[in-house]
């Protein structure tokens, strides 16, 4: 079984600033991690993924994550923050086989402050 | 074009009514789901088929019953609606890379 769990439901930070969302996963079996982004009214997005190849993944819009197995973690770091990062972002792990269900995150509220 | 498309996007119903939400997907993926995503955001998996065929059913009330009538299209139909079926309902297709590609969602509100 797998699960994910994000430390605060909701961050704010100043435009321009860091972003630093929190992820840490449990998993019994090799996981695929995942990110992904709501703006609201819309679907989810992904933003990047780890699938067991490079620890440090790039994806959209500057955002990053590493990949940290001792630490069992897979934060989500962006540089600098822009007004339109504004969102619901998840986190989500699956097993490595194909047809693995995606568990989810709660989810946490990212506010940026002009 | 949209990649998942779901119809209706908003639903307002009373309790006890019968409805349905369609999704289909022309990406070409084996693999759809549906999802719900409750008023804290909290998004929780409910079916998944591949190919026609149900693989995962999350302990959902059989008030819910999806239907694949082919690979681009799942289906859901939920019978008897109680109030706290209210949610936004989102359906996703994967080629089983892991990655989901997600509806716009279904906002059902149910009075």
């Amino acid at each position: 079984a797998q699960s994910v769990t994000q430390l605060g439901s909701h961050v704010s930070v100043s435009e321009g600033a860091l972003v630093l969302l929190r992820c840490n996963y449990s998993s019994s079996v090799p996981p695929y991690l995942f990110w992904y982004v709501q703006y609201p009214n819309q679907g989810l997005q992904l933003l990047l993924k780890y699938t067991s190849a490079a620890t440090l993944v790039k994806g959209i819009n500057g955002f990053e994550a590493e990949f940290k197995k001792s630490e069992t973690s897979f934060h989500l770091t962006k540089p600098s923050a822009h007004m339109s990062d504004a969102a619901e972002y998840f986190c989500a792990v699956s097993g490595s086989r194909g047809n693995e269900k995606l568990t989810f995150g709660t989810g946490t509220r990212l506010t940026i402050i002009p | 074009d949209t990649a998942v498309s779901q119809t209706p996007k908003y639903l307002v119903t009373q309790m006890g009514n019968d409805k349905s939400i369609k999704c289909e997907q022309n990406l070409g993926h084996d693999t759809m789901y549906w999802y719900k995503q409750d008023s804290k955001k909290f998004l929780k998996i409910m079916f998944s088929y591949n190919n026609k065929e149900l693989i995962i059913n999350e302990t959902v009330p059989n008030r819910f019953s999806p239907k694949s009538p082919d690979k681009a299209h799942l289906n859901l139909h939920i019978n008897s609606l109680e109030l706290g079926d209210s949610a936004v309902y989102f359906c996703a297709s994967t080629l089983n890379t892991g990655e989901l590609f997600f509806g716009e969602g279904s906002r059902l509100t149910v009075l």
